[in-house]
């Protein structure tokens, strides 16, 4: 069976400080990955998705960065964190099209202070 | 550009109370998914329609899609504490630039026992 893993699964840093996140997927092979943030309360926002090694998309300009290294490895990343980059950060996969369903990693939760 | 929009935004309920949330599109939907995410947890694939007009039911949740495939509706009879958390709706327009699902900001759903 499938199984998506994200750490850390808590993230305490100081703004201005670097930022790697990583998800890996188990159990399947070439895999939509995504990254979303979820604010306190909110929606998801997607910031970055990707349909192969190498290949990213990114939504929305900002001061992060995402990379696939490996087929089933997704990394997320910062030079500089702003506070405004606090939030819930989840890892998603699926399969074939982007109109199948997603399913999610237990996600990070990162504090900028 | 393409939007989804989910209303309420927080719902509170008696335990028994039926419970009902609305999503809309700006654009023709390809399908439409439905996810839940408990507090603290990460969203989880409930059910995805396709047809026009369709009805889809999981016990006592029962999901349509408008006949324009612009809507979609959650609707939760004799809700139950178990039913607490978020529930987003995502739409997949296969029209749009990436190709990716479009998610609701969500509904907050609390029962009270």
């Amino acid at each position: 069976s499938q199984t998506i893993h994200q750490w850390p699964a808590t993230l305490v840093q100081p703004v201005g400080s670097p930022l790697s996140l990583e998800c890996t997927v188990e159990g399947t092979s070439n895999p939509n990955l995504y990254w979303y943030r979820q604010a306190a309360g909110r929606g998801l926002q997607l910031l970055f998705y990707s349909v192969g090694i190498g290949q990213i998309s990114s939504e929305v300009p900002q001061n992060l960065s995402a990379s696939r290294p490996q087929d089933r490895q997704f990394i997320l990343s910062s030079k500089k964190l702003l506070l405004s980059d606090s939030g819930f950060y989840l890892c998603a996969w699926n399969l074939e099209g982007p109109y199948n369903e997603q399913f999610f990693g237990p996600g990070t939760r990162l504090t900028v202070l | 550009g393409q939007q989804v929009m989910q209303i309420p935004q927080y719902q509170h309920v008696q335990e028994g109370e039926d419970f009902t949330t609305y999503c809309n599109s700006s654009t023709t939907l390809s399908n439409i998914q439905w996810y839940k995410q408990r507090p603290g947890g990460h969203p989880v694939f409930l059910i995805q329609l396709v047809k026009s007009g369709e009805v889809k039911k999981q016990k006592r949740l029962t999901f349509q899609f408008g006949e324009a495939k612009k809507n979609s509706s959650l609707h939760i009879t004799a809700t139950q504490t178990t039913d607490v958390g978020t529930y987003f709706c995502a739409g997949y327009d296969r029209g749009s630039t990436l190709g990716r699902l479009y998610f609701g900001r969500g509904t907050q759903l609390t029962v009270w026992p």
